[in-house]
């Protein structure tokens, strides 16, 4: 089945630096894959997604990549601010099922 | 208008007690889907939603069963439940499968 590698668990970096999370997936099949950003205590929010037909995303302080034929997509965060503080999720889903398989999260801490 | 709403916000059941976790969400989405939240462990799929009157097992059904009597509501309950079902649960919706997932704010479940 389709499994989802994410690398680092945790990242710290010092405010105004930039932060890359990245997720591996098995799946060749998998064409949606979404970041999400969880706060403490609360759901997960989606912050950005990308499709397999596009291979980079930008919104605003926040890109994601895409390589489909390495099968790994990244979170690329610049201009870091405390506020930025959360556990990142990745996740990557197949058309042909629609179910969401997520990677095991990496906790970012900015220190101000 | 409040997105996705779940009840409790947390509980504590002994082993072997029926407990249903329940999800309303009134943005008329199609799609609903049921995760657990563990430590380090990212969130897996319990069960999902295609539409109103469908449900289907993602990676971890087993102890769990969901019902889509319409469109708003989504039920997850655990019949027996066992000490390896204490986790945070998290009701999501998407307007269609493969789109953004909205997430709710969870229920932690104790099993003791």
């Amino acid at each position: 089945g389709e499994n989802v590698e994410q690398h680092p668990s945790t990242l710290s970096v010092q405010e105004g630096d930039s932060a890359v999370i990245k997720c591996t997936y098995s799946d060749s099949a998998s064409n949606y894959f979404p970041w999400y950003k969880q706060e403490l205590g609360k759901g997960p929010q989606l912050i950005i997604d990308i499709r397999s037909n596009v291979g980079e995303k930008k919104d605003q302080r926040i890109a994601v990549t895409l390589n489909k034929t390495a099968k790994h997509f990244s979170l690329h965060i610049t201009e870091t601010q405390p506020e930025d503080s959360a556990v990142y999720f990745c996740a990557a889903s197949m058309k042909s099922s629609y179910k969401l398989i997520f990677g095991s999260g990496t906790r970012l801490l900015v220190r101000p | 208008i409040a997105g996705i709403t779940q009840a409790p916000t947390s509980q504590i059941l002994a082993a072997g007690r029926r407990m249903t976790l329940r999800c309303t969400q009134d943005m008329r989405h199609n799609a609903m889907y049921w995760y657990r939240q563990d430590l380090g462990l990212g969130l897996r799929l319990i069960h999902y939603s295609n539409t109103a009157g469908t449900t289907g097992k993602g990676e971890v059904p087993d102890g769990y069963s969901v019902s889509r009597a319409n469109t708003d509501d989504f039920p997850l309950t655990l019949a027996s439940a066992v000490p390896s079902q204490t986790s945070v649960y998290f009701c999501a919706s998407s307007e269609t499968p493969n789109h953004e997932q909205y997430f709710g704010p969870g229920t932690r479940l104790t099993v003791t």
